[in-house]
């Protein structure tokens, strides 16, 4: 029973280059989150997928970050042109479709982003 | 706005002192969720309680116990008999619909 996957589990970049995070959910999970964790700080919500559609990215910034969720494979969190600031640990969680009961998020062991 | 406030940055005790992490949060919700996590140095995120905001009854586990406050809209987490591997950092967060708000954390050193 695999929990929710994350890979790369590091990865350095290098300022102006792309970073693509990869979350692959709890088998049977069709919602996906992510969130970022900056250094000294708690994690704040980035956005929030379903398969094939984005249903809230209110907490994404508004240039150079984009998410997806496809019907095949992993959820992508993809940053362009990174920089400095970038530098955290992105968490990723998965939940079941929406039911009668608590829809519980599971989280997965993130990725460390540094960028030099 | 859904807040959730850990004013202790960092705790320091002796291992086998009792602690308590404190947890002060705000939410327009009138059903919510409650949640402390764990974070060791190695980084994963360790789930420790979710609480229903209708249960305000408190909880025991082990060493761990919950204080739930709805009055003061409070949700304080104390540790008994604190050991070294009791080390981390600890968060608190709040359900907001499908959104975790989290707080910053209490990084807790617990010196042998």
């Amino acid at each position: 029973n695999a929990g929710v996957m994350q890979n790369p589990r590091h990865l350095v970049r290098r300022r102006g280059q792309e970073a693509r995070l990869r979350c692959s959910p709890v088998k049977g999970h069709s919602h996906v989150y992510w969130y970022r964790q900056l250094p000294e700080e708690g994690l704040k919500f980035m956005v929030y997928l379903q398969k094939e559609n984005i249903i809230d990215e209110s907490g994404m910034p508004k240039e150079r970050f984009s998410a997806e969720f496809p019907k095949e494979g992993p959820s992508i969190l993809r940053i362009q042109q990174v920089v400095r600031g970038d530098s955290a640990a992105y968490f990723c969680a998965s939940s079941p479709p929406p039911g009668t009961s608590y829809n519980e998020q599971f989280f997965g062991p993130g990725t460390r982003l540094t960028v030099l | 706005a859904q807040k959730v406030t850990q004013a202790q940055t960092e705790i320091s005790v002796v291992e086998k002192e009792d602690v308590t992490l404190d947890c002060v949060y705000e939410t327009r919700d009138t059903t919510y969720y409650l949640f402390w996590y764990k974070q060791p140095p190695s980084g994963e995120l360790v789930f420790l309680i979710r609480r229903n905001s209708f249960d305000e009854q408190n909880e025991i586990s082990g060493r761990y116990s919950w204080n739930f406050q709805k009055s003061t809209s409070s949700f304080n987490f104390t540790i008994t008999a604190s050991q070294v591997v009791d080390s981390a950092v600890y968060f608190c967060a709040v359900d907001s619909n499908y959104q975790l708000i989290w707080g910053a954390g209490t990084k807790l050193i617990i010196k042998p």
